[in-house]
């Protein structure tokens, strides 16, 4: 089975350029999340997707950072324009659905998308 | 979702069980024990989970105690591969998320 596919795997921009990291989830699953994990901190949730609705985005900084999915299936996180503060790794993860059933319902990672802002 | 607490590293020779701690003093009926580990430069693995009971599987063995306010991840013959960030996550049943801590880097020596 494959897995969550992400990329770029790295990027290095200079500050207030945009960019961009693609997400594919594993076949059939309808919840997506984004991550952003800053160096030495666990991963934090930026924003939650049900098919190509957004659950929860609570946490994404709106005035810089956008995320779609408008077919339910990838996903695109956009930052624009760029901070410093903005270097960590994007983690992209799928379910098969949203919440905590008895059978588990795993969350599985992406290796993750690199960025560096200078 | 209720907070966990671990330990901020551990170490453990290689061959030898290696056993993680976590406190999760404020979990709910509802919550469900979850272990990640992440190796340098990749995503989080999914390692177990568990609701009351014990659980083992391939990886590893969740020993959940009987007030749910505690649990230990054991790996039962620690590897050089072992060595990672290991979180313990309580995890919520309606909308699933997993909210991370800084979890235990856990360094396996030869």
């Amino acid at each position: 089975e494959a897995g969550v596919a992400q990329s770029p795997r790295y990027k290095i921009i200079e500050k207030r350029q945009s960019v961009a990291f693609w997400c594919n989830p594993i076949s059939g699953h309808a919840t997506l999340y984004w991550y952003q994990q800053i160096l030495g901190q666990g991963p934090k949730l930026l924003i939650q997707f049900q098919n190509n609705g957004v659950v929860d985005d609570s946490q994404l900084p709106k005035d810089r950072f956008s995320a779609e999915r408008l077919k339910g299936v990838d996903s695109t996180l956009k930052i624009q324009p760029a901070k410093l503060e903005d270097s960590a790794v994007y983690l992209c993860a799928s379910s098969l659905v949203g919440g905590q059933g008895p059978s588990g319902n795993t969350i599985y990672f992406g290796e993750g998308s690199w960025l560096t802002v200078v | 979702d209720a907070k966990t607490t671990q330990p901020p590293s551990m170490d453990c020779a290689e061959g030898r069980a290696a056993n993680l701690p976590c406190n999760h003093s404020t979990i709910s009926g509802n919550e469900y024990v979850y272990w990640y580990r992440q190796i340098h430069s990749q995503g989080p693995q999914y390692i177990i989970h568990g609701l009351k009971n014990n659980e083992t599987n391939e990886m590893a063995s969740l020993i959940i105690t009987e007030d749910r306010k505690s649990s230990t991840l054991i790996l039962p013959h620690a590897t050089l591969r072992d060595t990672a960030v290991y979180y313990c996550i309580a995890r919520g049943s309606t909308l699933g998320r997993l909210y991370f801590g800084r979890g235990t880097q856990l360094t396996v020596w030869p």
